[in-house]
């Protein structure tokens, strides 16, 4: 099926584990990004990707690494979890930066 | 620093009732984006509004963008139990090049039948 896909669902992972939120989309949209939504503080950009091997950093890049080998294709990996890293995480994406985003359903993860 | 205020946080109010969500900035967008959020997903775009005094209706939802593309207002008549949820508002700008969101903190909306 046509649209954005995040896996997994839910996570739920200890301190310092390495995790890795997969996001693929089909319309090969240029512009992809990863934001995390925390009460009291909406949405915030991790990082983005203009293209393939194109990323740069968002609001709150600290303790994630991101790659864009295909342009389908945008994993977030959190290198060493914390418990500030709770969160749900959405992935999207957009035709240009200038257009409306597509949003996952969201990862909800848990680091304990 | 960018800022998008939203207002109000949180509106509970009866079905049948209207309602105005409020998003306002200092700073001038490109484009004003409206989404709702439903518990469980990720944000869906409502509209986008792009020249300054645009307004675009959406059945029972008026969006509007101001004259000087600084703040927006979305206006719900008739507001039904199926319009329950987080309304966001998102400005868009040129910052590095790059077209980037600015967004707001949302509205959380309940309509109770």
């Amino acid at each position: 099926d046509a649209g954005i896909t995040q896996s997994p669902r839910y996570k739920i992972t200890e301190t310092g584990r390495q995790v890795t939120l997969m996001c693929h989309q089909t319309w090969s949209h240029s512009y992809m990004f990863w934001y995390r939504q925390d009460l009291g503080h909406g949405l915030r950009l991790i990082y983005y990707s203009a293209a393939a091997d194109i990323t740069d950093k968002g609001e709150v890049p600290d303790g994630y690494v991101v790659s864009r080998s295909k342009t389908e294709n945008f994993p977030l990996t959190l290198e060493s979890a914390t418990r500030s890293q709770t969160s749900v995480y959405f992935c999207a994406s957009s035709t240009l930066g200038a257009g409306g985003y597509t949003f996952g359903s969201g990862t909800r993860l848990t680091v304990v | 620093t960018q800022l998008l205020e939203q207002s109000p946080q949180f509106l509970s109010i009866q079905e049948g009732e209207n309602l105005t969500v409020y998003c306002n900035s200092s700073s001038v967008f490109s484009s004003l984006q409206w989404y709702r959020q439903e518990p469980g997903e990720g944000p869906v775009l409502l509209v986008t509004v792009v020249t300054g005094g645009e307004v675009k209706k959406l059945k029972r939802l008026t969006f509007q963008f101001g004259d000087a593309r600084k703040d927006s207002s979305l206006h719900i008549t008739a507001a039904q139990p199926g319009d329950t949820g987080l309304y966001l508002c998102a400005g868009g700008i040129i910052a590095d090049s790059n077209y980037q969101l600015i967004w707001g903190a949302g509205t959380k909306l309940i309509i109770k039948p």
